[in-house]
């Protein structure tokens, strides 16, 4: 089955900084891969997701790449700010239409943005 | 509109007993997904459903168990509880299956 892997586990920026954060997936029919932000004591919200009919996808400061030859997809967030600060979870499945496949989820990376 | 809702929040339970949660999908969605997130194994899918019926099921022994209704609210039951079933449980629901989901804030079950 899949196996998705997130690194880093724990990353810390300066507030104006760049973060990425990496995925590598292992099965090559994964064609959705979600990005979610958990905040304390909240479920994961979605932030952005990409189709692997799509190298990137950008939304005002977050960006998604995919790199399907090497299986790997990533999320930058540009000009960070505190409300940042979260647990970032990426997910890949392979979504037929129609069809039921699981969401399968890295094990997260705690993002802090210092001020 | 409504977000996923999920009840109860809190949940604490004594081993051996059992415990039903229920989720509230986003209207007008008909995919609801459970899925139980500990610190050490981080998110892990239980089974989703669609339109009343189960349409995929993660590996958790058969104590995990759920269902759908014909308003697509649906419930999920943990029987003889144990001390690792003590976890997050969060639903997500969808429009379609594998596509968006909206999460809710789960419920916190803690088994003693």
């Amino acid at each position: 089955g899949e196996n998705v892997e997130q690194h880093p586990s724990t990353l810390s920026v300066q507030e104006g900084d760049s973060a990425v954060i990496k995925c590598t997936y292992s099965d090559s029919a994964s064609n959705y891969f979600p990005w979610y932000k958990q905040e304390l004591g909240k479920g994961p919200q979605l932030i952005i997701d990409i189709r692997s009919n799509v190298g990137e996808k950008k939304d005002q400061r977050i960006a998604v790449t995919l790199n399907k030859t090497a299986k790997h997809f990533s999320l930058h967030i540009t000009e960070t700010q505190p409300e940042d600060s979260a647990v970032y979870f990426c997910a890949a499945t392979n979504s037929l239409q129609g069809g039921s496949e699981k969401l399968v989820f890295g094990k997260g990376t705690k993002l802090t943005v210092n001020p | 509109k409504a977000g996923v809702t999920q009840t109860p929040r809190y949940l604490i339970k004594t081993r051996g007993q059992q415990v039903t949660l229920s989720c509230s999908p986003i209207s007008g969605h008909r995919s609801v997904s459970w899925y139980q997130q500990t610190p050490g194994q981080g998110l892990q899918f239980l089974f989703e459903y669609f339109s009343e019926t189960q349409r995929n099921k993660g590996n958790f022994p058969g104590r995990f168990s759920g269902r759908q209704f014909s308003n697509s609210r649906s419930e999920m039951n943990v029987s003889t509880l144990e001390l690792g079933d003590s976890a997050l449980y969060l639903c997500a629901s969808s429009t379609r299956t594998g596509y968006g989901y909206t999460f809710g804030s789960g419920t916190r079950l803690t088994v003693v």
